[in-house]
C-alpha cells in the first residue's frame, strides 16, 4: 500500500492522559499536513511540514500540542494532558510537487476519544 | 483570513433528480478541491480545479469553477442512493487549504 497511512486508528484515552499519533506520507511526497475535524465540521488546519521545516502552525494548536517530522518522512503529532475538547478525528495528509493538480491525499485519520 | 462558505449544509433529496452546492471563497486562491467523506471515513478526492472556467465530470458529478466570482459548484445528476455522503470544498493558497463546513448529502430511494 503505497498511501498515507496513520497509527494507531482509534485512540481512547482519559482526560489528562498524553498521547501521541504517528502518520507516515506517501514516500517523496516533502509536504504533510495535519488536521482536526470534529464532529460535524470541517477538518480544521493544525499545521503543515516542508520535509523536516514546520513552516505553520494555527492558532488552534494550544501549547499543549506539538509535532514533528525529524528526517522529513513520517511525522508524529502529541497532545499533553488531553481534555475532553480533543475528542476528534485527526487526519494526515500529504503532497508532493510533481503534476499541475499537486493534490492532498489522505490518510485513514485517527479518532481520538478523551474520557 | 480566507474563508469558504458552502451552501446548503444539509441537503435530503430524491433518487432522480438534480441539484447543484455552492461554494464561495473570501481570497484568491491558487487551487479549488472538492472531496466526498462517508461517516467515520477519511476524505476521498473527487475533482481538482484550476483555472477560471474549469468543468469536471466524473458520472453523475460535475464540478465547476468560477475564479471572478469566487464560486465553485457541485452538482449532482439524477441522484442514486450511494451518492449520500458529506461533500466538503476545500480551498488552496500558499500551500495552505481551508476546508468549508460541508453539505451533507442524504438521497432517498
Amino acid at each position: 500500500d503505497t498511501g498515507v497511512s496513520q497509527d494507531p486508528r482509534h485512540k481512547i484515552t482519559k482526560r489528562g492522559q498524553n498521547v501521541t499519533f504517528r502518520c507516515d506520507p506517501i514516500s517523496e511526497h516533502n509536504r504533510l499536513y495535519w488536521y482536526r475535524q470534529t464532529l460535524g465540521q470541517g477538518p480544521e488546519f493544525l499545521t503543515y511540514f516542508q520535509n523536516e521545516a514546520q513552516l505553520e502552525k494555527s492558532r488552534l494548536l494550544s501549547d499543549r500540542f506539538s509535532a514533528e517530522r525529524p528526517k522529513g518522512s513520517f511525522s508524529t503529532l502529541e497532545i499533553q494532558r488531553t481534555e475532553q475538547g480533543d475528542s476528534a478525528m485527526y487526519l494526515c495528509a500529504s503532497r508532493g510537487w510533481a503534476g499541475v493538480y499537486n493534490e492532498q491525499f489522505f490518510g485513514p485519520g485517527t479518532r481520538l476519544t478523551v474520557l | 483570513e480566507l474563508k469558504v462558505e458552502q451552501n446548503p449544509l444539509f441537503l435530503s433529496m430524491q433518487e432522480g433528480k438534480n441539484y447543484t452546492i455552492y461554494c464561495n471563497y473570501s481570497t484568491t486562491s491558487d487551487r479549488l478541491y472538492w472531496y466526498r467523506q462517508d461517516p467515520g471515513k477519511s476524505l476521498e478526492s473527487l475533482f481538482v480545479l484550476l483555472s477560471n472556467g474549469a468543468v469536471k465530470q466524473e458520472g453523475r458529478l460535475m464540478a465547476s469553477l468560477d475564479t471572478k466570482a469566487r464560486l465553485s459548484t457541485l452538482h449532482i445528476t439524477a441522484a442514486v442512493h450511494d451518492l449520500s455522503a458529506t461533500y466538503f470544498c476545500a480551498v488552496d493558497r500558499d500551500d495552505k487549504i481551508i476546508f468549508g463546513k460541508g453539505t451533507r448529502l442524504h438521497i432517498l430511494p
